[in-house]
């Protein structure tokens, strides 16, 4: 199985900073790479797949790169609802396995 | 709109049986593979299971292949988890998702609906 590993698993961080959120594959998965957000109580959300591409209607200020076994996801400029979980997820080969996620928090 | 609506959630006892399901709208639910997730409390996210969009070919990882079974009735748009032989550790929070299989991502979401195995 391919394992994702999320740094860090949490953050604390105010409104308008930059945040980082690092993913990596215990094995090259190509940029079969997604990114998600979790919230209590509401649907999880799909911000990026294939490493780099935004999903509809996601905001801009959410991007990520990556290909082989590292991948990042970041936030220009964290807005109040953007205080979530967030996972990565490889899609190359079955088992499809999600990294342990980073909470990010308020400061 | 793309909905996706989990019911059949409860409490259960170890060794006890439950049926999810989960009810599409918004969108050709025969056209898509359908994938149930699961959110296990301090654990993480496990993908369980997805099925192909004619129900034709499915998949199981290791920890539930045996127990749990995958079906679709498309002329109902409703997507089924079977689980049988339940366990304290199969209790999470059990979504189902759109589009999620081999060099594809989820697109849609439902809300999920909450297991719990306990005596």
């Amino acid at each position: 199985d391919i394992q994702m590993t999320h740094s860090p698993s949490s953050l604390s961080a105010s409104v308008g900073d930059r945040v980082t959120i690092t993913c990596r594959a215990s094995q090259s998965i190509s940029s079969y790479l997604s990114w998600y957000q979790f919230k209590p109580g509401k649907a999880p959300k799909l911000l990026i797949y294939s490493a780099s591409a935004l999903e509809s209607g996601v905001p801009s200020r959410f991007s990520g790169s990556g290909s082989g076994t590292d991948f990042t996801l970041t936030i220009s400029g964290l807005q109040p609802e953007d205080f979530a979980s967030y996972y990565c997820q490889q899609t190359y080969s079955f088992p499809l396995t999600f990294g342990g996620g980073t909470k990010v928090e308020i400061k | 709109e793309v909905q996706l609506l989990e019911s059949g959630g409860g409490l259960v006892q170890p060794g006890g049986s439950l049926r999810l399901s989960c009810a599409a709208s918004g969108f050709t639910f025969s056209s898509y593979a359908m994938s149930w997730v699961r959110l296990v409390p301090g654990k993480g996210l496990e993908c369980l299971s997805t099925i192909s969009g004619s129900g034709g070919v499915t998949y199981f990882v290791d920890s539930v292949k045996g127990r749990f079974t995958v079906s679709r009735d498309n002329s109902k748009n409703t997507l089924y988890l079977q689980m049988n032989s339940l366990r304290a550790e199969d209790t999470a929070v059990y979504y189902c998702v759109r589009d999620l299989r081999q060099y594809s991502s989820g697109d849609y979401w439902g809300q999920g609906t909450l297991l719990t195995v306990s005596s």
